[in-house]
C-alpha cells in the first residue's frame, strides 16, 4: 500500500537550532518525493522535491530509498520557519495524485 | 496571475442538503486536483479532472460526491445529502499540462450542522 508517515505531530526548536522532520515511505515503484509547507493563514506550497536536489531557504532533503525516507533538515531554525509541513509521494503515471502524510507543526522559539 | 482560487472559504450546511464547492484553476492550467483534510489527518486525494474529463476519480466515495470540470468555469465538486461526517476542509490544486507541480488554493471548509 502507498502510505506516507510522519511520525511526529509537533516539532518544537529554539531559533538557530538544527531541524529535522522524519518521513518514511512505503511505496512499490520509484516515487517522487516532496515536501510542502503551509504558514499561518497561507495557502499550500511546495518548497522542495527531491528530483531538484535543491536547497530552498535552508531546507535540504535526501531521498533515502533504502530506509524509505525523505527527511527534511536544515542547520540552524529560524522563527519565520515555524509552519506545518507535509511530506507527500507521487506514484506519477497518468495520474499525478499526491499523497500526504498528516503533517508535523514545526514550532521555532526565540 | 491571481493563484488558484476556491470559493466559498467556508459554507456551513444542515444535513441532507447539498454542498456545491467552486475551484478556478490558475490561468493556463488545465489540471485540477480535489483533496479532502479531516480534523487531525493530512490531505487524502479525491479525484483528477482534465477539462470535460474525469482521469482518476479513485478517492471519491462512491455516492453522493461528484466532480466536474467543463469546458467552461470552474471546477465543481458537488456533496448531495451532506452528513457530519463531510465536514472536512478540500482543497483544490490545478496543474499545466505535463507538469507535475500542483499549485492549491486555499480551501473550502465545510461544516455540516
Amino acid at each position: 500500500a502507498q502510505r506516507v508517515t510522519q511520525p511526529e505531530k509537533l516539532l518544537s526548536v529554539f531559533k538557530g537550532a538544527p531541524v529535522e522532520l522524519k518521513c518514511n515511505y512505503s511505496y512499490s515503484g520509484s516515487p517522487e518525493l516532496f515536501w510542502y509547507v503551509q504558514y499561518s493563514r497561507q495557502r499550500l506550497q511546495l518548497l522542495l522535491r527531491h528530483i531538484s536536489r535543491e536547497s530552498i531557504k535552508g531546507f535540504t532533503a535526501d531521498l533515502n530509498k533504502g530506509e524509505t525516507s525523505f527527511h527534511l533538515k536544515k542547520p540552524f531554525a529560524q522563527e519565520e520557519d515555524s509552519a506545518m509541513y507535509y511530506c507527500a509521494l507521487s506514484g506519477g503515471g497518468a495520474t499525478n495524485k499526491l499523497i500526504f502524510g498528516t503533517g508535523t507543526l514545526l514550532a521555532v522559539q526565540p | 496571475n491571481a493563484g488558484v482560487m476556491q470559493n466559498p472559504r467556508h459554507l456551513v450546511r444542515r444535513r441532507g442538503q447539498e454542498a456545491r464547492l467552486r475551484c478556478s484553476p490558475m490561468k493556463g492550467h488545465s489540471h485540477v486536483y480535489w483533496y479532502r483534510q479531516l480534523p487531525e489527518e493530512g490531505l487524502k486525494f479525491m479525484v483528477y479532472l482534465q477539462k470535460e474529463n474525469i482521469i482518476d476519480e479513485s478517492g471519491m466515495p462512491k455516492e453522493r460526491f461528484s466532480a466536474e470540470f467543463p469546458k467552461e468555469g470552474p471546477s465543481i465538486l458537488r456533496i448531495q445529502q451532506v452528513v457530519r461526517g463531510d465536514s472536512a476542509a478540500y482543497f483544490c490544486a490545478s496543474s499545466p499540462p505535463s507538469i507535475d507541480e500542483q499549485y492549491f488554493g486555499p480551501g473550502t471548509r465545510l461544516t455540516v450542522t
